[in-house]
């Protein structure tokens, strides 16, 4: 049962360009979404999150929207840069007295110079 | 370096054995969170404790068990080891037990390989 899809498993993106990254989710209650990065060899690294009352947060070239009718997330990067090249892991958690935090498969990005 | 320890960085083992993964948060976080991500795929989450206290958990097999200490380190423990095990498990912390605190800092997990 996969609560939080990513259905693309690779984007390819020119130098310069938007990036953008999908996820879908489907439990309505999740309250909280983050969105990671993560390069061979590492472990995850936090990029930016957004809680279910916002619909858009923005950190510099990153930008996340919430659609809460649509269950959908999606992260913008602009402009995309080669180093941005990585794994993007969008993750989704439930306030249950814990956070149980359920990731999507990833989607690899690849930035062309 | 995101401040949070993994050791041991790579474990080899065979079917049937016992292993722990230890985990040190950064300082002054109180939540541990323990991630499997097998081949190919995403991280499953496994369980999350705050303070000493079990506060969520995953899909962690009856095989698996882990504990937080008072000094906050974590210890993950697999036991009866299949090769379906195999994989690479990330321990996380964060400061407090979620929402604006739910912001995870990853360590750079621990390969076993179960052969």
């Amino acid at each position: 049962d996969q609560q939080v899809k990513q259905n693309s498993p690779s984007l390819s993106v020119q130098e310069g360009r938007i990036s953008i990254l999908n996820c879908d989710y489907t439990n309505s209650m999740f309250d909280y979404f983050l969105w990671y990065k993560k390069y061979p060899a590492e472990g995850p690294t936090f990029l930016i999150s957004i809680s279910s009352i916002k619909d858009k947060n923005e950190d510099g070239r990153f930008t996340v929207f919430l659609n809460k009718s649509a269950k959908h997330l999606s992260l913008h990067i602009v402009p995309s840069q080669p180093g941005d090249s990585a794994v993007y892991f969008c993750a989704a958690s439930e306030n249950t007295g814990g956070f149980k935090t359920i990731f999507g498969a990833g989607t690899r990005l690849f930035v062309k110079a | 370096d995101s401040g949070v320890t993994q050791t041991p960085k790579h474990l080899i083992t065979a079917t049937g054995q016992r292993v722990t993964l230890r985990c040190s948060p950064r300082s002054g976080d109180l939540s541990v969170y323990w991630y499997q991500q097998s081949l190919d795929q995403g991280l499953q989450f496994l369980i999350q404790y705050y303070n000493g206290e079990e506060r969520a958990k995953g899909n962690i097999l009856e095989r698996f068990s882990a504990q937080q200490f008072p000094d906050l380190h974590s210890e993950l423990n697999l036991s009866s080891l299949e090769l379906g095990d195999s994989a690479l498990y990330f321990c996380a912390s964060s400061v407090g037990s979620g929402g604006v605190y739910n912001e995870q800092f990853f360590g750079p997990g621990t390969r076993l390989t179960v052969l």
